[in-house]
């Protein structure tokens, strides 16, 4: 259980774009999701925090106008890096808050690379 | 806020050799803390999940400790191999706040 499908996997898009990310819980309804990203060679940042119904929270030093996240529903979250330059180039991934039973869920990581 | 760190920051190791990785954090009051292996442009492999109520974990070759009092886990792998080349990140769960480490990486040489 715990299955989360996060796409695209990888995408290249041309500087000035908007690209969005989804994370879809599969088996289960996850009220919160966490975002983070890692840069080349670097660890694994947690960028914001989204939540169900309301609005997502930001780690300082993330513009929460570059990206947005919804979280309309309790399957899906999303996060769209808008106007993509090349140093948004990186790889996001989502996790969606700890089960119950204490397990952890990661989606599978999306590399962005903005040309 | 909790703040994690790895030492060192690369290894390079000859095949067959058992080496040591440090995972050092800020605030002992924690969930758990776990180890990922993670390959170049891939995502996370969950290695050993540690409860705060533990002191170790053991998974065939790899065995990970913790000593949450001085903020300290290792990671100890036992006869190392080509395969276990990758970046190995510690991280810590403190109230679902998942914090993580720089990584390791790992070169285990034929």
């Amino acid at each position: 259980g715990a299955v989360v499908s996060q796409h695209p996997s990888w995408v290249i898009c041309k500087s000035g774009t908007s690209v969005k990310i989804e994370c879809r819980s599969l088996d289960f309804q996850a009220t919160t999701m966490f975002w983070y990203r890692q840069f080349p060679k670097q660890s694994l940042m947690l960028m914001a925090t989204s939540n169900e119904g309301s609005k997502a929270t930001y780690e300082q030093g993330v513009e929460k106008d570059k990206f947005l996240i919804n979280h309309a529903s309790l399957t899906l979250s999303t996060l769209t890096v808008t106007s993509a330059h090349p140093e948004d180039s990186s790889f996001y991934i989502c996790r969606p808050r700890r089960g119950a039973s204490g397990g952890y869920t990661f989606g599978s990581g999306t590399r962005l690379t903005v040309v | 806020k909790q703040e994690v760190t790895q030492i060192p920051a690369a290894l390079s190791v000859p095949e067959g050799e058992n080496l040591v990785l440090n995972c050092s954090f800020t605030d002992s009051a924690i969930y758990n803390l776990q180890w990922f292996r993670q390959d170049p442009g891939k995502g996370l492999t969950s290695l050993l999940l540690i409860q705060s109520s533990q002191r170790e974990q053991t998974s065939g070759r790899l065995n990970a400790s913790l000593d949450k009092s001085s903020g300290r886990s290792t990671l100890y792998i036992a006869a190392s191999q080509p395969g276990d080349s990758a970046t190995y990140l510690c991280a810590v769960d403190s109230d679902n706040d998942m914090r993580f480490g720089a990584g390791t990486r790992l070169t285990v040489k034929p």
